[in-house]
């Protein structure tokens, strides 16, 4: 267990739909970062917030937005859903500019 | 840009031999590189990484990887492999970029230990 926690584990929705993921950091990160696996596009970085404020944006559609809140948990928010969302989404922590960061399980999102 | 590269898609070894899953990286100044295994249906756990000191890394598992800067690479290694090491693994470079610390994965390496 790394001690980062996501939910829900699995979604099923339908194209064109909203839904929001949720990410809790293991206890005293204070950076958080989200990742996309999917088949064809492989491991890709979303998005970095460090302390409440985004760091980085990586390969991230415009559909999709995240927020990091003051008790540090964050939230990837994914609109206009089309099937090729269809992922793995994983969330991870660690202290910023140190070693190594910690995954959650991960949130599997299925778009119908 | 900073990239790794993971050459093989799979890698098959018999249970009990040594294991090498391979890992060039691409960066501008010193590397700080990672190993990450995933199990089927779960998330990524981290096995060792390389900031900086001695070549040879020991990680979890009973792992190991070796830096070779002249070579830029950062092969993954086991002296007798399990049944249960079977997993995909990913490289991973740290991006040096201003104001990230993010992760760059490989296309991963999908290890297959027979009994």
């Amino acid at each position: 267990d790394s001690g980062v926690t996501q939910t829900p584990k699995h979604l099923i929705t339908a194209t064109g739909q909203r839904v929001t993921l949720r990410c809790s950091p293991r206890s005293g990160d204070l950076s958080v970062y989200w990742y996309q696996q999917s088949l064809d596009q492989g491991l890709q970085f979303l998005i970095q917030y460090y302390n409440g404020e985004e760091r980085a944006k990586g390969n991230i559609l415009e559909r999709f937005s995240a927020q990091q809140f003051p008790d540090l948990h964050s939230e990837l928010n994914l609109s206009s859903l089309e099937l090729g969302d269809s992922a793995l989404y994983f969330c991870a922590s660690s202290v910023y500019l140190a070693k190594e960061q910690f995954f959650g399980p991960g949130t599997r999102l299925t778009v119908l | 840009a900073q990239s790794v590269a993971q050459p093989e898609d799979q890698v098959n070894v018999a249970e009990g031999n040594p294991l090498t899953v391979k890992c060039t990286y691409s960066v501008s100044g010193n590397p700080y590189l990672f190993w990450y295994v995933q199990y089927p249906n779960r998330g990524l756990q981290f096995l060792l990484k390389y900031i900086t000191g001695d070549n040879l890394v020991k990680g979890s598992y009973g792992f190991e990887a070796e830096f070779n800067k002249s070579q830029t690479s950062f092969h993954l290694k086991k002296p007798s492999a399990l049944v249960s090491d079977s997993a995909l693994y990913f490289c991973a470079v740290r991006d040096r970029s201003y104001n990230t610390d993010k992760l760059i994965f490989g296309t991963g390496t999908r290890l297959q230990v027979f009994p």
